[in-house]
């Protein structure tokens, strides 16, 4: 069974106090990695897909890269705009569903 | 105009009750999701339909039925509402590639 493992569960940052969060995988043939946010009773906002051990993606504050056990959300000079909770799924295999982590809640503070 | 279109946005009904949510797509994508979001258990995929044809059970389809009326409408019914089905639901669509877009979510209080 495909498992995904967000860390850590919430972290509070101040502006531009830069961080990480993680993601842990445990499936059989990753086919891709998708990160998403999630702003307070909205649907989730598709970042990026990553599909092979050794690449990353960027969008503004955001870089994400992958390895073969996790993947990494790196987020620079955060901003107040940037809270949100930020989900990652995998689909592994044959399977062409997503496995989501909980999640990590996000708050930038001024 | 929302590219994922989900009504009711917000709905309380009894237990007991039947409840239909309906999910409606501009984005041409063939496949269509439904998903049921809970505190603490994240997202969690009740049915999916890779076409018109194809009708597929997720992880908590029990409780639940769906009906793919055309490529761009995906509903998802609760027989007999029930406490538990307290959530936010999610319609979701995809292409080939699998970058699932989310709708703006349903959020269904069963009393």
């Amino acid at each position: 069974e495909d498992q995904v493992t967000q860390s850590p569960e919430a972290l509070r940052l101040q502006e531009g106090e830069s961080s990480s969060l993680n993601c842990s995988y445990t499936v059989s043939g990753l086919r891709g990695l998708f990160w998403y946010r999630q702003d307070p009773g909205k649907g989730p906002e598709f970042l990026f897909t990553l599909y092979s051990a050794g690449e990353e993606k960027e969008k503004e504050r955001l870089k994400a890269t992958l390895t073969k056990k996790e993947s990494f959300l790196h987020i620079t000079a955060p901003k107040p705009e940037d809270s949100a909770t930020y989900l990652c799924a995998v689909q592994a295999g044959s399977n062409y569903k997503l496995t989501f982590g909980k999640g990590t809640l996000l708050t930038v503070n001024p | 105009d929302a590219d994922v279109t989900q009504t009711p946005r917000n709905r309380i009904t009894k237990t007991g009750k039947r409840i239909m949510l309906e999910c409606s797509q501009t984005k041409g994508h063939d496949r269509m999701y439904w998903y049921r979001q809970d505190p603490g258990l994240g997202l969690r995929l009740i049915y999916y339909s890779f076409d018109v044809k194809d009708i597929n059970k997720g992880e908590i389809s029990d409780g639940y039925s769906v009906s793919r009326q055309a490529q761009a409408k995906f509903s998802l019914s609760l027989e007999s509402a029930i406490p538990n089905q307290t959530a936010l639901y999610f319609c979701a669509t995809s292409d080939f590639y699998n970058e699932q877009f989310f709708g703006p979510g349903t959020r269904l209080t069963v009393l």
